[in-house]
């Protein structure tokens, strides 16, 4: 069954840090997303990307997130001064459409720790 | 704006016990529910989904979820759990997007 696919599993960083965590998608998915679950509360969406650009955000992704597809296969997460509350797991997802009725295929998650 | 209410933060049953795990939403309209399972150390993965048709739906592993319209909700139900099932388990919402509102999760226990 294909995969998504997220590296790295976990990352532990000092505070004004940048950060990148990446995800391989399933191959014939087209969008692209990032959720993330701060411990002990809800998994929050926080962007959705096609054809190479946001199709859209949260509040929650500001200025020191961006997002890219830099080839055909990865598609990343950047955090540019990581502070303390970005301390969470970030799920990347991907789908083969943008209706509800589709299913996100959900990766393993990357556990991002900041100090 | 559209929430999901998970009732219970932690579940502890003994294996061969029935689950049963609520989940409402806020949301009036059409909406799509999903359950989502997420193993110690793994992805979350599809439990099972309701879009339309039957309000009694079957998933993966034994499990199923009845959507009852009236009471925003859509529980989740295994006759007979196993250690197997030992989990966290989240309830999602979504209208005709892609933006999935999860609850707050619900640790299941199972004790061998």
């Amino acid at each position: 069954e294909p995969e998504v696919t997220q590296t790295p599993s976990h990352q532990v960083t000092q505070m004004g840090q940048e950060v990148i965590l990446r995800c391989v998608p399933i191959s014939n998915h087209l969008y692209f997303y990032w959720y993330r679950q701060i411990l002990g509360q809800k998994v929050e969406f926080l962007v959705s990307f096609y054809n190479n650009e946001i199709s859209e955000k949260s509040e929650i992704f500001d200025d020191q997130f961006s997002v890219e597809r830099p080839d055909g296969s990865n598609f990343t997460l950047k955090i540019r001064s990581t502070k303390l509350e970005d301390s969470a797991m970030y799920f990347c997802a991907s789908s083969r459409d943008s209706s509800g009725a589709n299913v996100l295929t959900f990766g393993a998650g990357s556990r991002l720790t900041v100090l | 704006a559209q929430s999901v209410s998970q009732h219970n933060h932690h579940v502890i049953l003994s294996e061969a016990a029935s689950l049963e795990l609520g989940c409402n939403y806020s949301y009036g309209g059409t909406v799509n529910l999903f359950w989502y399972v997420q193993y110690p150390g793994q992805h979350l993965q599809l439990l099972l989904k309701y879009f339309s048709g039957d309000p009694l739906v079957k998933g993966i592993k034994g499990f199923e979820a009845e959507f009852i319209k009236s009471k925003f909700s859509f529980n989740l139900r295994k006759p007979s759990v196993q250690w197997s099932d030992t989990a966290e388990y989240f309830c999602a919402v979504t209208r005709n997007d892609y933006k999935l509102s999860f609850g707050a999760g619900t640790t299941v226990t199972v004790r061998a």
